[in-house]
């Protein structure tokens, strides 16, 4: 069964950070491009970043670049999300996804940012 | 950026009805378009890629059908377990973007 499995969320206070993790099994993480979509409270989906399966390429949405960055480790299987200097607007449950279009997703993670 | 609408915002509908949901890009994304369920407090689940290829275990009652700049996602006859948000996502062009979804619920 392929199942993937963030942690890392909490309550920070704007201008913290925090630094997200997904674990994957049931399927070899570094054949895949992963990526890191949110959900604020109520709203839709949003995409905010992917890395390549070789790490050598990353893409971010205007509202995180240069405060979020993404990374992974296949030998661990594990995608990661670090972010810095965190706005009230980051306040989201976090999934990491896999793929191209996203086949598989994890159960999320909330942050919530607040002071 | 790709903007990504979907219509209607809300849908009230039968089980047994036939529903369409309609997403527009803002530019061309050939057939780079996937379909996702939502239901509350889960996380989203893949039904179409491609446009118009049914994930693997979804439902023949769910299609996907466009390219370009318009698409539909059609359920054939409504279940009870379809009532739902539906979100469209292009992947064509960084950043990658979802449309506002469609609450599809009972009538």
């Amino acid at each position: 069964e392929v199942r993937l499995v963030e942690s890392g969320g909490g309550l920070v206070q704007p201008g913290g950070s925090l630094r997200l993790s997904c674990i994957a099994s049931g399927f070899i993480l570094n054949s895949y491009e992963m990526n890191w979509v949110r959900q604020a409270p109520g709203k839709g989906l949003e995409w905010i970043s992917n890395i390549s399966s070789s790490a050598i390429n990353t893409h971010y949405t205007e509202s995180v670049k240069g405060r979020f960055t993404i990374s992974r480790d296949n030998a661990k299987n594990s995608v990661y999300l670090q972010m810095n200097s965190l706005r009230v607007e980051d306040t989201a449950i976090y999934y990491c996804a896999s793929g191209l279009y996203f086949r598989h997703w994890g159960q999320g993670t909330l942050v919530t940012v607040s002071s | 950026d790709i903007q990504m609408t979907q219509s209607p915002s809300t849908l009230s509908a039968n089980v047994g009805d036939k529903v369409t949901l309609t997403c527009r890009a803002s530019q061309s994304i050939r057939n780079w378009l996937a379909w996702y369920q939502q239901k509350p407090g889960k996380a989203p689940h893949l039904l179409i890629y491609k446009a118009s290829t049914l994930e693997s275990g979804v439902p023949s009652r769910f299609s996907g059908s466009g390219s370009g700049t318009e698409f539909t996602l059609t359920i054939s006859s409504l279940q009870p377990d379809d009532f739902a948000t539906y979100y469209c996502q292009q992947y064509n062009s960084y950043p990658w973007t979802f449309g506002q979804g469609t609450k599809v619920e009972i009538k």
